[in-house]
């Protein structure tokens, strides 16, 4: 059975950067079948798609976010990650990590982590 | 970007009768290449994640009931939850997938009447 977790910390200070992680187990980023992603909802809001990955590195990212944005992958710990930098007060969420249904991008998502809140507060 | 505008953004309905969300795209999702569309709709029950109902706007993924479908093309798509239950409360949202970045709407809530 496929499990997602997110990992990281649940505040960040204004102007700094939001760090966390996706582990994944039940399978294997390396098996190279599909993308990882992460996607984040403002408490009371919508969904947003920041960026996804595939196993060999290949990114693609929101533009709105683009310029802040950084995803990374590390097969051998099957862990992928997620750097947002310079955050402000409009960038408090729920993160979630999610499973695409396919190698490809854009896509659906089939499976999703349960999330994290992340508060930027000083 | 591609807009996803869902409507009604909240309904009501009693128990055991139907629920209809509607999603339209500010463009066409339908591929004709491959005669799909990039559609996907999501259920969101409080403090879970989303959990993906209906993809290529009309397929069920595993395990879900057969009470929910998806229909339409192009530009306009429908959820339709039959026999509403219980358990079926929750925010809906559709998702396009095809172009990037996926976007979705804003989301449907469903309440029991």
């Amino acid at each position: 059975q496929l499990q997602l977790q997110e990992s990281g910390p649940g505040l960040v200070k204004p102007s700094e950067t939001l760090s966390l992680t996706c582990t994944v187990s039940g399978d294997s980023i390396s098996s190279g079948t599909y993308y990882w992603g992460w996607i984040r909802q403002p408490p009371g809001k919508g969904l947003e798609w920041i960026g996804s990955i595939y196993y060999g590195g290949t990114t693609s990212y929101n533009p709105s976010l683009k310029s802040r944005v950084t995803i990374s992958v590390d097969t051998s710990e099957d862990h992928f990650s997620l750097k947002l930098s310079s955050v402000t007060a409009a960038d408090t969420a729920v993160y979630y990590c999610a499973r695409h249904g396919e190698a490809a991008t854009p896509y659906y998502f089939d499976y999703w982590g349960q999330g994290t809140l992340v508060t930027v507060s000083s | 970007d591609i807009v996803m505008t869902q409507s009604p953004d909240s309904l009501a309905v009693s128990l055991g009768e139907r629920a209809t969300i509607n999603c339209k795209s500010s463009h066409s999702i339908f591929y004709s290449s491959n005669n799909k569309n990039y559609l996907a709709w999501y259920q969101q029950k409080p403090g879970q994640p989303p959990k993906l109902l209906i993809y290529w706007a009309s397929t069920r993924e595993s395990g879900v009931p057969d009470r929910f479908s998806g229909s339409g093309s192009g530009t306009d798509f429908t959820l339709s939850i039959n026999s509403l239950q219980a358990e079926d409360v929750g925010v809906y949202y559709c998702q396009q997938h095809y172009s990037t970045p996926p976007t979705f709407g804003q989301g449907t809530k469903v309440e029991i009447k």
